[in-house]
C-alpha cells in the first residue's frame, strides 16, 4: 500500500487550494479514505472521510469550507480547499485505515 | 463528540521497562456490528504515523508482538511489555465508531 499526497503549498487568508492523494497496493475504489491533519507541534485531528460508494463526513471546522473527493479511476483522492484560515495551517495526511500517507504541508498566511 | 483521554502525556522509561498508556472515551465506542473501533498508532520524531492496533486488540502483522492492546466500551490500554528504542515517539487512541472521528491527545514516550 502506497499513499502519496501532494498539492500543498503557501496560500493567503480567504484563497483556495486542492490537495490529492495518489493510492496504489489495492483496490483504491473499494476502501473508504481519511483525511487527517496536525498542526505544526500539535496533535492528530481528523478532517473528512469518503465512502467507497462516496458518502462524505465532514468535522464541524471544515464543513462548508472543504470537500472531500475521490476519482476511481486516477486511484486518487482529493480534498478541495476554500476560504482558507490562519488555523488551517497544518501536515494533511491522507490515510486508509492503518495505513498513512506521509503528508502534505499547507500554510496559509499572508 | 466523543472524547478521547489519553494518559500520561509523557513516559520516560529505560530499555526493557514495560510501558502502560490509557485511553477512555466520553461514549461507548462499542458499534452497531458489535465491533469496537478503536486504534492505536505510533508517530515516531519526524514522521508520518504508523499503525499498531485495530479493533482494541488486533496487531498488524509487521507489530511486534511486545506490543499488545486491551479495553472495552470506554476504557482501553496499550502496554509495549519491554521497551525498545525503536519505541520512542508519540501514541494515539483513534475512535473510528462515531463520526466525527476523533483522537486522543497523545501520549509521548522518552527514553531515559
Amino acid at each position: 500500500v502506497q499513499l502519496v499526497e501532494s498539492g500543498g503549498g503557501l496560500v493567503q487568508p480567504g484563497k483556495s487550494l486542492k490537495l490529492s492523494c495518489s493510492a496504489s497496493g489495492f483496490t483504491f475504489s473499494s476502501y473508504g479514505m481519511h483525511w487527517i491533519r496536525q498542526a505544526p507541534g500539535k496533535g492528530l485531528d481528523w478532517v473528512a472521510y469518503i465512502s467507497s460508494s462516496s458518502g462524505t463526513v465532514y468535522a464541524d471546522a471544515v464543513k462548508g469550507r472543504f470537500t472531500i473527493s475521490r476519482d476511481n479511476a486516477k486511484n486518487t483522492l482529493y480534498l478541495q480547499l476554500n476560504s482558507l484560515k490562519s488555523e488551517d495551517t497544518a501536515i494533511y495526511y491522507c490515510a486508509r485505515g492503518g495505513d498513512w500517507g506521509q503528508g502534505v504541508m499547507v500554510t496559509v498566511s499572508s | 463528540d466523543v472524547v478521547m483521554t489519553q494518559t500520561p502525556v509523557s513516559l520516560s522509561l529505560a530499555i526493557g521497562q514495560p510501558a502502560s498508556i490509557s485511553c477512555k472515551s466520553s461514549q461507548s465506542l462499542l458499534g452497531t456490528s458489535g465491533k469496537t473501533f478503536l486504534n492505536w498508532i505510533l508517530q515516531r520524531p519526524g514522521q508520518s504515523p504508523k499503525r499498531l492496533i485495530y479493533q482494541v486488540s488486533k496487531l498488524y502483522s509487521e507489530v511486534p508482538d511486545r506490543f499488545s492492546g486491551s479495553g472495552s466500551e470506554t476504557e482501553f490500554t496499550l502496554k509495549i511489555s519491554r521497551v525498545e528504542a525503536e519505541d520512542l515517539g508519540v501514541y494515539y487512541c483513534w475512535q473510528g465508531t462515531h463520526f466525527p472521528q476523533t483522537f486522543g491527545g497523545g501520549t509521548k514516550l522518552e527514553l531515559k
